[in-house]
């Protein structure tokens, strides 16, 4: 049974500070990691799609590090706005199969 | 460009009737095709995903089903639903063979 695991399940951040939370997953026949970003009242929309150990991908005031070798992955949101108020998932690609976490739901305080 | 639909929005069924949720792509040929569920306080869980025409693989063994009759139409079913199969349904495809989901508007399902 693929088990991806997402921490903290909630977090609560004030405007203007930074913050990360963590994704694990197997180790093993790893293939790809997806974040993604669900804001309510829509659907889910990817941040990063990363494939290679050490891989660091940005976009914005958001990056994420991807160890394929220990089999983990964090989000980092610099200076948290608003806007940034939302579910975030990570998700381990077997070949076509796709499997989420639990995600984190991150609240921004005014 | 590339759009994803799924329909109805949203739906009101009693126990023991039958499903249908269809979701179609367009502007693409031959994706991946996915089925998730998000049921009350739980995440997304993969429920069928599709690699082609026919082509069905199944996640979660339980009184639903999936069909691909035609390469970019996907369709979820149920002969008979249970209070259980309450939940917020999302379709997405992504283009063959990596890359990120896009997914459908989703459908709201309630079992009364």
């Amino acid at each position: 049974i693929l088990n991806v695991e997402q921490s903290p399940q909630s977090l609560h951040v004030q405007e203007g500070d930074s913050t990360n939370f963590t994704c694990s997953f197997p180790s093993s026949n790893f293939y790809a990691l997806h974040w993604y970003r669900w804001e309510t009242a829509k659907s889910p929309e990817a941040l990063f799609v990363m494939t290679l150990n050490g891989d660091e991908k940005k976009k914005g005031r958001i990056s994420a590090t991807l160890n394929t070798k220990e089999g983990y992955s964090y989000l980092y949101i610099k200076g948290s706005q608003p806007e940034d108020s939302a579910t975030y998932l990570c998700a381990f690609n077997l070949h076509d199969k796709i499997i989420f976490g639990k995600g984190t739901r991150l609240h921004i305080l005014p | 460009s590339q759009t994803i639909h799924q329909w109805p929005a949203t739906l009101v069924q009693p126990v023991g009737s039958p499903l249908s949720l269809e979701c179609t792509v367009e502007g693409t040929s031959n994706p991946n095709l996915y089925w998730y569920r998000q049921a009350a306080g739980r995440g997304l869980q993969l429920l069928f995903y599709s690699v082609g025409i026919g082509q069905i693989s199944s996640e979660v063994p339980q009184n639903l089903s999936a069909s691909r009759p035609q390469d970019r139409q996907f369709i979820l079913s149920s002969k008979k639903l249970l209070l259980s199969d309450s939940g917020f349904y999302l379709c997405a495809w992504r283009p063959q063979p990596t890359g990120e989901l896009f997914f459908g508007e989703g459908s709201r399902l309630t079992v009364l």
